[in-house]
Parts: C-alpha cells; structure tokens; sequence
C-alpha cells in the first residue's frame, strides 16, 4: 500500500468552467476528507465521510462544490463553474475509521489554478 | 468554533541545535486533542506528534517533544538536535470530541515555516 493518492497532481482550468478531482485513500480506511488549503494558509477541512455517507460538510462548500464516494472506496469533489477564488490546493485524507481519534494521512494534493 | 495561532511565520535554526515552535488555541471545549503535521516542500503532509487533553504528560517522539499548558491553551513543540531533514512547514491542529464522537475535522493554524541551517 501506498498511501492516499490524489489524481490529477496539478490542473489549470479556465472560469466558469467545472472540475473534477479524485482521492483513493488506504485501501482499509473508512473515513476519508476533504480539505482545502490556500497560500499561506493551513488547510481547511471541507466534508468528511465515514464509508460512503458524507457525514458533515463545511460552510465553506458552497453549491458549487459536490462531493461523492460512492461504495465507499475512492471520493470525488467536483468544482462547478470554477472561480479565480477556487484556485487553492485540495487536500484528502483518510482514516481508519475504529477508534475515537486517529492519524488522518494526507494525500499530495491536487494543485488547481482558474484562470 | 476552535481557533489555531501560530504566531511565527518562519523560523531558523542551526543543525543540531534545539528550536520550539509555538501555537495556542481557543476553545469552549473540555475534550480534545491537539496534533503538530509536518510539510515538507512539495511533500505530503505527516503527522509529527500528538497529545490528548485529558493527559497531563507531555507527549515525546524521539526528537520531538511538545510542552503542553492547559490551562494558558498552549501547545509548542520542541525539536532538539535539529535536522536538515526537518526543514518543512509546521503545523499545529486541533481536534475536539464529545460524548457523541470526535467531530473529526482538524482545524489547523497558519503554519511557521522552519529553516534548518547547514
């Protein structure tokens, strides 16, 4: 096993248009995050899931964003008509998912640029 | 709402030396845990150490220890005999809990970006 992986690494969109990003967490880990993290910044937690229920979603995810992990195995976030302001890293983490607190393992990250 | 401040944006220090890392944090809440991640450039993030709230002991890990004050909500991390290695941007991260469960999201503060010197 080799972590949490992130696909794609780096993506440059244009405004208005929509994107989409994919976390494949620790293949036996029942919890996985999102978080978004801007320059100078520390990340900020953005929804979780434990298995395939999204189990709380911050303020920050506007109707614009939508994520998804369908049989509970990889997650989704899709960004629609993407904004300059939308332009951040996307971190996802996960979990194992048994006890009251855990490590999260981070992924690398999706780097996305609106232009 | 929890809040994180990490009051210093970068710090340096010379190889082998000792350098402490500060953060404190605001809450409401009794029962939590406190964690400092690791970034190193273009890396991904690592958790370096955590401590729990209830516990009085200061958590160790090796080189890395942390100096826990409950009551003045401080929580600095001490890294002694300093690394090349270690150069990364520091992060100090909250995690609240009630009698429900751990709310699980990690509220992290700004970051202090450290330098280790050759």
């Amino acid at each position: 096993d080799t972590g949490v992986s992130q696909d794609p690494r780096h993506k440059i969109t244009k405004r208005g248009q929509n994107v989409t990003f994919r976390c494949d967490p620790i293949s036996e880990h029942n919890r996985l995050y999102w978080y978004r993290q801007t320059l100078g910044q520390g990340p900020e937690f953005l929804t979780y899931f434990q298995n395939e229920a999204q189990l709380e979603k911050s303020r920050l995810l506007s109707d614009r964003f939508s994520a998804e992990r369908p049989k509970g195995s990889f997650s989704t976030l899709e960004i629609q008509r993407t904004e300059q302001g939308d332009s951040a890293m996307y971190l996802c983490a996960s979990s194992l998912g048994v006890t009251l607190w855990e490590t999260q393992y981070f992924g690398p990250g999706t780097r996305l640029l609106v232009l | 709402a929890q809040t994180v401040t990490q009051s210093q944006p970068e710090m340096s220090v010379q190889e082998a030396e000792t350098v402490t890392l500060s953060c404190t944090y605001d809450t409401s809440e009794n029962n939590y845990y406190l964690f400092w991640y690791k970034q190193p450039p273009s890396r991904q993030m690592i958790l370096v150490i955590r401590q729990e709230a209830y516990k009085q002991q200061n958590a160790t890990e090796n080189r890395f220890s942390v100096n826990f004050q409950k009551a003045a909500k401080s929580f600095s991390l001490k890294i002694s005999d300093s690394q090349l290695g270690d150069t990364a941007m520091y992060f100090c991260a909250f995690m609240a809990y009630n009698s429900g469960g751990s709310n699980y999201k990690l509220t992290f503060g700004k970051g202090t970006l450290l330098t280790v010197n050759p």
